[in-house]
């Protein structure tokens, strides 16, 4: 199986700070890479698919880029709303469909 | 707006079947877009993804349960169900079911309903 590890684990940041997110695969997985965000609670949501194509709805203020082992999760100006947790997934190949350990991020 | 709402026992015993049904509304379940899936999310293994159901019975399951999981759909209700047998206490997590858009070979999950706990314990 494709293991995908997130780092940090978990960030402390302030509203208005730039904050990036790491996910790396332990294989090359193109662009086959999805971000979820998820509040306590809650269901994930899909953020961002394909690496870095936003899905509709979600704040322009949310990016994602990388290929092949390396990705991340940028988000240029927290808000608080965007204090969650957030996972990577990828879908290369052949499944099982592998998600990240996830990031929370906490307010500072 | 398709929307996803899971039901079934919260609490089952160890060595049983869990069953879980998801019902889908605001769209049919009759698509070539969607895959069905479930997913669950245990404290000590975050997210899992279990196995995914087309429409047409067709099934693709994590070898890692592969020999405990079954996954069927009932269009007439616009549902799809899993059951996972012989459960242990390691089963018990919050399970999501999901649509699951597949364009080959990007997969992505959304959307989701809103999970429910199942526990295993006597």
């Amino acid at each position: 199986d494709i293991q995908m590890t997130q780092s940090p684990s978990s960030l402390s940041a302030s509203v208005g700070d730039r904050v990036t997110i790491t996910c790396r695969a332990s294989q090359s997985i193109s662009t086959y890479l999805n971000w979820y965000q998820q509040k306590p609670g809650k269901a994930p949501k899909l953020l961002i698919s394909a690496a870095s194509s936003l899905q509709n709805g979600v704040p322009s203020r949310f990016s994602g880029s990388g290929s092949g082992t390396d990705f991340t999760l940028t988000i240029s100006s927290l808000q608080v709303e965007d204090f969650a947790t957030y996972y990577c997934q990828h879908s290369y190949s052949i499944p099982p469909y592998t998600f990240g350990q996830g990031t929370k991020l906490e307010i500072k | 707006q398709l929307q996803l709402q899971e039901s079934g026992p919260g609490l089952v015993k160890p060595s049983e079947t869990l069953s879980l049904t998801c019902t889908v509304s605001g769209g049919s379940i009759i698509s070539s877009s969607y895959y069905w899936g479930w997913i669950r999310q245990s404290p000590g293994k975050g997210l899992e993804w279990i196995g995914s159901v087309y429409y047409g019975g067709s099934t693709y399951y994590n070898p890692s349960l592969k020999s405990r999981v079954t996954m069927f759909v009932d269009t007439s209700k616009n549902q799809f169900s899993l059951k996972l047998s012989s459960v242990t206490a390691a089963d018990t997590a919050v399970y999501y079911c999901a649509g699951e858009t597949v364009t080959t070979p990007l997969v992505w999950f959304d959307p989701w309903g809103q999970g429910t706990l199942v526990t295993v314990s006597s």
